[in-house]
């Protein structure tokens, strides 16, 4: 089955600096890979995702780029705020079903 | 629109003992899934119904059943607790084209269980 490695699993950037998180995949037919935010105690939200049929995309201050070839991915998250310490989780989708990388718990240090 | 719901938010079993998470969506998905979520682990894939009347086994199905009531629900029972089931459970939606093509999974609230 699918494999995603997402590191690293602890982040600490200074307020208004950029944030990096890079996962791989093992599945060469995996075809989506979302971005999931989750708050303390909360329920995973959808931030970002991309297709494989796109190299990069990007929403405000928060993009995501795929490298098919090397079958990896990373979240890419400038200016950073307060409000984006939480952890993030990576996921690659084969036939509809999403296999979730570990986390990073991002903290962000005002 | 109240999304995907989930009950109760918190149960405390007794090992050998058998409990049922519900799980809802109003948002008229075909796809429903179950996930668990560990400590370092994140989530793992228990069980996943791709359309009314359909189920499958995902990545750690060992100790649960499920059962895909209507379009709407999808329930996890655990028939036999046990202390490595304690956890923090997810039921997720998503649109479920059939083609094979992944659609945005929306989340539950979520369900902690504690198996002493």
């Amino acid at each position: 089955g699918e494999n995603v490695e997402q590191h690293p699993s602890t982040l600490s950037v200074q307020e208004g600096d950029s944030a990096v998180i890079k996962c791989t995949y093992s599945d060469s037919a995996s075809n989506y890979f979302p971005w999931y935010k989750q708050e303390l105690g909360k329920r995973p939200q959808l931030i970002i995702d991309i297709r494989s049929n796109v190299g990069e995309k990007k929403d405000q201050r928060i993009a995501v780029t795929l490298n098919k070839t090397a079958k990896h991915f990373s979240l890419h998250i400038t200016e950073t705020q307060p409000e984006d310490s939480a952890v993030y989780f990576c996921a690659a989708s084969v036939y509809e079903k999403l296999t979730f990388g570990t986390g990073t718990r991002l903290t962000i240090i005002p | 629109n109240a999304g995907v719901t989930q009950t109760p938010k918190f149960q405390v079993l007794k090992t050998g003992q058998s409990m049922t998470l519900q799980c809802a969506q109003d948002m008229n998905h075909n796809s429903m899934y179950w996930y668990r979520q560990d400590p370092g682990m994140g989530l793992r894939l228990i069980y996943y119904s791709a359309s009314e009347g359909t189920t499958d086994k995902g990545e750690v199905p060992n100790g649960y059943n499920v059962s895909r009531l209507n379009k709407r629900e999808f329930s996890l029972r655990l028939e036999s607790a046990a202390p490595s089931q304690t956890s923090v459970y997810f039921c997720a939606s998503s649109e479920g084209s059939g083609s094979g093509n992944q659609e945005t999974q929306y989340f539950g609230p979520g369900t902690r269980l504690l198996v002493l």
